[in-house]
């Protein structure tokens, strides 16, 4: 009964490689979220989806490109992959983009080692 | 372009109240405090939000300065699994992370 789930937890790979990061949520929320963790532990808002529809784009290279096939999945691929692609992903929804008073809920991360 | 202040460490000793301060002097009427924890390399953590009002659920209390410029979370009894990064956010279209405050709590 995991609120919001990512998949694979782990993932290695060589540079130059494509990779997809799938997420899923049972919560009932519209508004979905991909956040990434660096190795100095700084995280950051890549992208948000209300409704299947890209609403905030934090300047990510076009190597990466969210899809959401509906509600209660955003998935992320990433295209020729980098060694600073190396990182946490964490996926996330909420009720409503423009809703402050709707928290988000995070996945427990997908964890991308590129070699 | 994080709106929050906080210490950047704390220590506690289990079974105290433990609590962390924030400012967030330039925040607007229409947005809320968050805070957030994050244990080890786990997925962020919701723990309470607030607008102007005291806050209290089974997790932990809000307390938000009348004018709202700062906030205190209160863990009322740590424990050694409270041991984190607490991250006081203020609510935006965007949840924008900070460094946060890495508590430790001792036994």
């Amino acid at each position: 009964d995991t609120a919001v789930s990512q998949t694979p937890k782990y993932l290695v790979t060589q540079m130059g490689n494509d990779k997809s990061i799938k997420c899923e949520q049972n919560l009932g929320h519209d508004t979905m979220y991909w956040y990434k963790q660096d190795s100095k532990k700084f995280l950051k808002i890549m992208f948000s989806y209300n409704n299947k529809e890209l609403i905030i784009n934090e300047t990510v290279p076009n190597r990466f490109s969210p899809k959401s096939p509906d509600k209660a999945h955003l998935n992320l691929h990433i295209n020729s992959l980098e060694l600073g692609d190396s990182a946490v992903y964490f996926c996330a929804s909420s009720h409503g983009w423009d809703r402050y008073n709707s928290p988000l809920h995070f996945g427990n991360g997908t964890r991308l080692t590129v070699t | 372009d994080a709106k929050t202040t906080q210490p950047p460490s704390m220590d506690c000793a289990e079974g105290r109240a433990a609590n962390l301060p924030c400012n967030h002097s330039t925040i607007s009427g229409n947005e809320y405090v968050y805070w957030y924890r994050q244990i080890h390399s786990q997925g962020p953590q919701y723990i309470i939000h607030g607008l102007k009002n005291n806050e209290t659920n089974e997790m932990a209390s809000l307390i938000i300065t009348e004018d709202r410029k700062s906030s205190t979370l209160i863990l009322p009894h740590a424990t050694l699994r409270d041991t984190a990064v607490y991250y006081c956010i203020v609510r935006t279209q965007k949840l924008v992370f900070g460094q946060g405050t890495r508590l430790t709590i001792n036994p």
